[in-house]
C-alpha cells in the first residue's frame, strides 16, 4: 500500500524551514527517507525503525509516530542542496514484507537564493 | 567502495530485441534489487534477490527475467517489451537482515531505456 506524501511540492528560500509528512494507512515495521535529484539516483536519508524515534542527519530530522503511522521529515535552514524530490519509503509489520519497500508520490522541494 | 555500477545508462531497444541490464556492487551485500522509474513518479519495486534467490517477484510480466549469477551481480534480461515498458530501470542493493542492515539503499543511477 503505498504511502501518502504532502505537501506535493514546497518552494522555500534559502534558510527557511519545511515539513514533509509521511503516512500510511497499514501498520508500519520502518519508513525510510530518500532523496533524489533530477537525473540522479536516490540517496538514503535515514531509516526509523520504532514509533516515536526520532533521528538527525545534519540539519535535516525525521520522527516516527507508531500509533499514527505517519512520519515528518523536517529541513530546518534550508540550504540550496537540499533541493530535490524526497521520497518517503514504507515497509509494512509482518514476515514476507521485509525488502518490500513502497515508495509515496514524492515531494519536490525547490529552494531558492 | 559504495557504488552501484549499472549498464549500459542508456538502451533503445524495438519490440523484437533481446537485450540486458546489468548491475554490479562489490560492497559485499546479498540483498539486490530492481526498481522501475517513470518520469515524476516514485520507484516501484520490480524483484529482491537474497542470497542470490529471488525471494519477491512483484507480478511483474514475463517479458522481464532476473537473474544473479552470483553476489555481485544482478542481471534483467529484457525480451518482446511494450512502448509503456520505457522507464529508468534502478539497480539497488543493501545488507541483509543479519549482516548489520542499516535499512540504506545504495541505487544505481540506473538504465535509461526507450522501447521503440
Amino acid at each position: 500500500q503505498q504511502p501518502v506524501q504532502s505537501p506535493q511540492a514546497v518552494i522555500l528560500r534559502e534558510g527557511e524551514d519545511a515539513v514533509i509528512n509521511c503516512s500510511s494507512s497499514k501498520a508500519l515495521y520502518s519508513v525510510h527517507w530518500y532523496r533524489q535529484k533530477h537525473g540522479e539516483a536516490p540517496v538514503f536519508l535515514m531509516i526509523l525503525l520504532k514509533g516515536g524515534e526520532q533521528k538527525g542527519h545534519d540539519k535535516i530530522s525525521a520522527s516516527f509516530n507508531e500509533k499514527k503511522q505517519q512520519s515528518s521529515l523536517y529541513l530546518t535552514a534550508s540550504q540550496l542542496s537540499y533541493s530535490g524530490t524526497y521520497f518517503c519509503g514504507t515497509e509494512m509489520t509482518g514476515g514476507g514484507s521485509n525488502y518490500k519497500l513502497t515508495f509515496g508520490k514524492g515531494t519536490l522541494l525547490t529552494v531558492n537564493p | 567502495d559504495t557504488e552501484v555500477t549499472q549498464t549500459p545508462k542508456h538502451l533503445v531497444m524495438g519490440m523484437t530485441n533481446k537485450k540486458s541490464l546489468k548491475c554490479e556492487q562489490h560492497m559485499g551485500h546479498r540483498a539486490m534489487y530492481w526498481y522501475k522509474q517513470k518520469a515524476k513518479k516514485p520507484p516501484e519495486l520490480m524483484f529482491v534477490y537474497s542470497y542470490e534467490k529471488l525471494s519477491i517477484n512483484e507480478s511483474v510480466p514475463s517479458r522481464f527475467s532476473p537473474e544473479c549469477p552470483n553476489s555481485s551481480l544482478l542481471n534483467l534480461h529484457l525480451h518482446a517489451l511494450q512502448p509503456e515498458d520505457s522507464a529508468l530501470y534502478l539497480c539497488a542493493s543493501s545488507q541483509e537482515r543479519g549482516q548489520g542492515y542499516t535499512g540504506e539503499l545504495f541505487f544505481g543511477e540506473g538504465s535509461r531505456l526507450t522501447v521503440l
